[in-house]
């Protein structure tokens, strides 16, 4: 089955302790990218990714990373973790090119940093 | 720059029943794409229908519609026969089309959604 898995799904965590999201898609697409959701705000870019090892900053980069070491994964780190990044995160994969545009989005991880 | 408006931050309808949801958006780009999103309170993000800009033809997917009106700069969505599993937040997202160019980052650009509740 197609898909975009992200790992945790859920986490509670404390200011300043590093952690990282899991993104994996298993299409074979060149473009992953990451967003972050928040009330009244919408949906907002963190970073993306074209393909292996290119990566550039979207809307909202300041506070995280993000690696592309292989086509499949595409981690979101977060160094130094602070309570406005409380946040509801997803990752998205597509095609880079060819008539396919749709991204396809993960289940969305809940991050609480208190 | 673009953006996309959803001027209805609620609304309810009962169930069998058609509802219509209002986007509108601003860009200057001539081809782009228009989707909506459905994401009910599991959270995650499903598309519900797409449309090419380059394209008269409004796209239909089952029960859902959308009336796309370029000139207007509107893209609204019809969900017909109205089920309780309808109940969710709708988002609206335009975004660029690639053209000739692969390299460029062609992010969504997002409505603020609209929450749908389907009464019984």
């Amino acid at each position: 089955e197609a898909q975009v898995t992200q790992n945790p799904r859920y986490l509670i965590t404390v200011t300043g302790k590093k952690l990282t999201v899991t993104c994996s898609q298993n299409m074979n697409h060149e473009y992953m990218s990451w967003y972050r959701q928040d009330p009244g705000l919408g949906l907002r870019q963190i970073y993306y990714s074209m393909n292996v090892e290119v990566t550039d900053k979207g809307d909202v980069p300041e506070g995280y990373k993000v690696s592309r070491k292989e086509k499949r994964n595409f981690p979101l780190i977060l160094e130094s973790p602070s309570p406005n990044q409380t946040s509801l995160y997803f990752c998205a994969s597509r095609p880079l090119a060819g008539t396919q545009e749709t991204q396809y989005f993960g289940p969305g991880t809940r991050l609480l940093v208190l | 720059a673009q953006t996309v408006t959803q001027s209805q931050p609620e609304m309810s309808v009962q169930e069998a029943e058609t509802v219509t949801l209002s986007c509108t958006y601003d860009t200057s780009e001539n081809n782009y794409y228009l989707f909506w999103y459905k994401q009910p309170p599991s959270r995650q993000m499903i598309l519900v229908i797409r449309q090419e800009a380059y394209k008269q033809q409004n796209a239909t997917e089952n029960r859902f519609s959308v009336n796309f009106q370029k000139a207007a700069k509107s893209f609204s969505l019809k969900i017909s026969d109205s089920q309780l599993g309808d109940t969710a937040m709708y988002f609206c997202a335009f975004m660029k089309h690639e053209g000739h160019n692969a390299g460029n980052n062609r992010k969504l650009i997002w409505g603020l959604g609209t929450s749908l509740a389907v009464n019984p």
